[in-house]
């Protein structure tokens, strides 16, 4: 059971816009900590996709944001590839548990 | 160019002792934190620990106290992960990632990824 809770799987039809959420609670996202997003392409290493709630790193396509709001955040994504088949995941500190805590991850298939 | 190259795959026996390493290079590797992350097969991803090659000063989620050791050797700019006894349960892909000092700040850099396989 994660700490950060996402749903298992989303999916939609290429062009489309999809959504994941990531819940948690008043000792992380509901906190002072940021939201942080990652994107795992099938059989790589996890890749910084959003920081800091809505911040995309250089390179990263404007059709990936993120936003966050009380003890949730959200990543959107637009304009849906076939390439952005991949799972996501959130990440934000805990300080109950002083330490990081991930979201058990969002399976996306493009349709 | 920012890169963690982490050693290769590795097949061990229960209650055999492992290490595997995380190297960076392409800036400057006292001066950012390494993480460790562990995803089992077909799971997500958790947080192990972390270290500061700084001053090799370790911190363990804990989930993952007295179960292993994450030591750094800033001379060569590597971090490592230790276990003294494996067992079936450790079985996983480990990654390395490094993250700035400032605040909570994301991962920004991840590793290529260690496999483990513990297996009798």
């Amino acid at each position: 059971q994660s700490v950060l809770t996402q749903p298992p799987s989303v999916s939609g039809a290429p062009g489309q816009r999809v959504t994941i959420s990531c819940t948690g609670s008043s000792s992380n996202i509901g906190a002072v900590y940021d939201v942080h997003w990652y994107q795992q392409l099938p059989g790589t290493a996890p890749k910084l996709l959003i920081y800091d709630n809505d911040n995309r790193p250089s390179g990263v396509p404007d059709r990936f944001y993120g936003s966050k709001s009380g003890t949730s955040a959200s990543l959107a994504i637009t304009g849906l590839q076939a390439e952005d088949e991949a799972d996501y995941y959130c990440q934000s500190y805990d300080s109950s548990l002083s330490g990081w805590v991930f979201g058990g991850g969002t399976k996306l298939t493009v349709l | 160019e920012v890169q963690l190259v982490q050693s290769g795959a590795e097949v061990k026996k229960p209650g055999e002792s492992l290490k595997i390493s995380c190297k960076g290079s392409g800036y400057s590797f006292t001066t950012y934190w390494i993480d460790w992350v562990r995803q089992m097969p077909g799971k997500g991803l958790e947080w192990m620990g972390i270290i500061y090659p700084g001053d090799s000063d370790p911190r363990y989620s804990p989930s993952f106290q007295g179960q292993v050791t994450i030591s750094a050797d800033k001379s060569i700019s590597t971090a490592y992960l230790h276990w003294s006894s494996l067992k079936a349960s450790d079985t996983a892909m480990y990654y390395c990632a490094r993250r700035p000092v400032d605040g909570y700040s994301p991962f920004d850099y991840w590793g290529q990824g260690t496999l483990v396989t513990v297996s009798s």
